[in-house]
């Protein structure tokens, strides 16, 4: 059973590009979560989604950053007009269906490495 | 604000030392709790998780937590570290309001003499 898959695995951007991040679930998973590491911190979460449903996004700034989970198709966390605060490892984790009894565990995929230059 | 606190950054150990990592949060209500690892080059992993039940927790590769409620504690312990063990690790909190928002320590980075 394959694991959480994110592609790219490392990306580069220049100041002002866009940057599209993929993640897609563990099998049978329906529920995926992003989370951003900045250096020398902890991780921190972003937004949580289920199938074409946005269930909470209180992680997320309120400009530039965006996140969909489309009923076909990863995951895409989408950053605008990046700047060089965003240079991040960026992760996704995933949970089965029922996780919202909030008696589960997340399982993370490799994550993204985000360079903006 | 929920937060959790790691307060070992940085810890050296020689093999077949004892391992304790310190892991305390706050939150008001009912939590789960859980120490992931992150291994060099590799994606983070579950160690151990508490739901409820028995406050001693038995993980992977012979590590095991404790919670203290009283102490808001979750504190991670190994009796004999390998050179294996080098890695990262976090411990992490969900409150149980909180669905899917898990709110992680700033880590600590293992290194295992060999």
């Amino acid at each position: 059973n394959a694991g959480v898959m994110q592609n790219p695995r490392h990306l580069v951007r220049r100041r002002g590009q866009e940057a599209r991040l993929r993640c897609s679930p563990m099998k049978g998973h329906s529920h995926v979560y992003w989370y951003r590491q900045l250096p020398e911190e902890g991780l921190k979460f972003m937004v949580y989604l289920q199938k074409e449903n946005i269930i909470d996004e209180s992680g997320m700034p309120k400009e530039r950053f965006s996140a969909e989970f489309p009923k076909e198709g990863p995951s895409i966390l989408r950053i605008q007009q990046v700047v060089r605060g965003d240079s991040a490892a960026y992760f996704c984790a995933s949970s089965p269906p029922g996780s919202g009894t909030g008696y589960y565990e997340q399982y993370f995929g490799p994550g993204t490495r985000l360079t903006v230059t | 604000a929920q937060s959790v606190s790691q307060h070992n950054h940085h810890v050296i150990l020689s093999e077949a030392a004892s391992l304790e990592l310190g892991c305390n949060y706050s939150y008001g209500g009912t939590v789960n709790l859980f120490w992931y690892v992150q291994y060099p080059g590799q994606h983070l992993q579950l160690l151990l998780k508490y739901f409820s039940g028995d406050p001693l927790v038995k993980g992977i590769k012979g590590f095991e937590a404790e919670f203290i409620k009283s102490k808001f504690s979750f504190n991670l312990r190994k009796p004999s570290v390998q050179w294996s063990d080098t890695a990262e690790y976090f411990c992490a909190v969900m409150g149980s309001s909180n669905t899917g928002k898990l709110i992680f320590g700033q880590g600590t980075t293992l290194q295992v003499k060999p």
